[in-house]
């Protein structure tokens, strides 16, 4: 199983609000992603963690918060959004084993709207 | 700085009518080469990853190569169900960080 799951599917907020962006894996990864994707073009990284640990951080501005609160979840917590930040926003985990990081398997993505 | 460039940018294909997408990359210390599928709203799919040069990979109808300074993905007898993008990502000596290309949209006709 290659599963990774993220909810919701679809976000609208406003610029205002707090809203949790989730993603769970039980492959037993130990490296997990965030990524920011715009139309027609590539995703973007966001974060990486190892081991339960932030280890990149692409200068993400601040109202983007991640967290990782155990080997299967990764939340990806926003505040204060601008509509510049409408994007579908992809999770992502990967095997790692002696910091060799291996393919990444991406989840079906959250398709946020900021208004 | 570490780079990958894909081309075409669009390809449009007649059902059948076989060609090769191109990845051309520019990495200081390789540790991998991945090909991913992409349809339109979704998160990428995994279809392979390469690690030295001379390296093949096949799955259906597809079949990835490698060389030293770029990767081939080669469709044989597509289908329309084949149409999507293709991104072509690279490792290199930054731990953990892929390096995406802009992909490659293909439309195959019936």
């Amino acid at each position: 199983d290659t599963e990774v799951t993220q909810t919701p599917k679809h976000l609208v907020m406003g610029m205002t609000n707090k809203k949790s962006l989730k993603c769970e894996q039980h492959m037993g990864h130990r490296a997990m992603y965030w990524y920011k994707q715009k139309a027609k073009k590539p995703p973007e990284l966001m974060f990486v963690y190892s081991y339960e640990k932030l280890s990149i951080n692409e200068s993400v501005p601040s109202r983007f918060s991640p967290e990782c609160p155990n080997s299967s979840l990764l939340n990806l917590h926003l505040h204060a959004l601008q509509p510049e930040d409408s994007a579908l926003y992809l999770c992502a985990s990967s095997l790692m084993t002696s910091g060799s990081y291996y393919e990444q398997y991406f989840g079906p993505g959250t398709r946020l709207t900021v208004t | 700085e570490d780079q990958v460039t894909q081309s075409p940018e669009a390809l449009r294909l007649q059902e059948g009518e076989s060609s090769s997408l191109n990845c051309s990359y520019t990495v200081s210390g390789l540790r991998g080469l991945f090909w991913y599928r992409q349809d339109p709203g979704k998160g990428p799919e995994f279809l392979f990853t390469l690690y030295s040069a001379g390296e093949e990979k096949e799955k259906e109808r597809l079949k990835a190569t490698l060389t030293k300074k770029e990767s081939f993905l080669h469709i044989t007898a597509p289908k329309p169900e084949d149409s999507a993008t293709y991104l072509c990502a690279v490792r290199g000596s930054t731990l953990g960080r892929l390096y995406f290309g802009r992909g490659t949209q293909l439309t195959v006709w019936p």
